[in-house]
């Protein structure tokens, strides 16, 4: 692994299901951050965790939860699936909070119908 | 809250100059960012400016005023690879990045 990745690269979900959409970064990265980006609406924060065992929330939290066990990974659930919920997520990294330079993961693409 | 504005779409011709320029009221500030985002892809980071005035990095320049919640990106010499979104983001006081809607180039030949 180089950077930051995530998975799955796109899925499409019933409403009312659950989802876990997972992210790894091998940086050794402190802080780690959730995004959703909607067209018109750019990215906006879901979740956010300065370090291992705190996590935080953003601007749009409900609908989601996140946990951080350790450093690398830093996975975002949806309990149960809306269709509003259908989106660009994207993880993100960087050395810690109050570093300037974010890193981003590929993305997943997220259809809920 | 946070309100960060920029132009929704620009067009401009290869090896031509465009300025994509950024408005912001947010609660406290820590610096005012620029990425560059391709269709389909992550944003990649382009420029921090935390001070007022230009900060320059090859072809592309970042310019700041804090006073007037001010920011431009300025592209120089065109080329159809720029052709993608950039995002103008602030760090508000408590280190969380606000990001703009994005402005899309497009670079004509």
């Amino acid at each position: 692994i180089a950077g930051i990745t995530q998975a799955p690269t796109s899925q499409i979900l019933a409403a009312g299901r659950r989802m876990t959409l997972r992210c790894t970064q091998d940086m050794r990265h402190n802080a780690m951050y959730w995004y959703r980006q909607d067209l018109g609406l750019g990215l906006r924060l879901i979740h956010y965790s300065n370090t291992a065992g705190t996590t935080g929330k953003g601007e749009v939290p409900d609908g989601y939860s996140v946990s951080r066990a350790n450093t690398d990974d830093f996975p975002l659930t949806l309990a149960s699936a809306v269709p509003s919920q259908t989106s660009v997520y994207f993880c993100a990294s960087s050395l810690g909070q109050e570093f300037n330079e974010q890193f981003f993961g590929p993305g997943t693409r997220l259809t809920v119908l | 809250g946070q309100n960060i504005d920029q132009p929704t779409e620009m067009t401009a011709t290869e090896g031509a100059i465009v300025q994509i320029n950024c408005t912001y009221q947010t609660s406290g500030f820590n610096g005012l960012f620029w990425y560059q985002q391709h269709a389909g892809e992550a944003p990649t980071f382009l420029s921090y400016n935390v001070l007022d005035g230009l900060e320059e990095k090859g072809r592309f320049s970042s310019f700041l005023s804090r006073s007037k919640g001010y920011s431009y990106l300025l592209l120089k010499e065109l080329q159809m690879k720029d052709s993608a979104s950039y995002l103008c983001a602030v760090k508000s006081d408590d280190y969380k990045l606000s990001f703009g809607a994005g402005t899309t180039v497009t670079v004509r030949a």
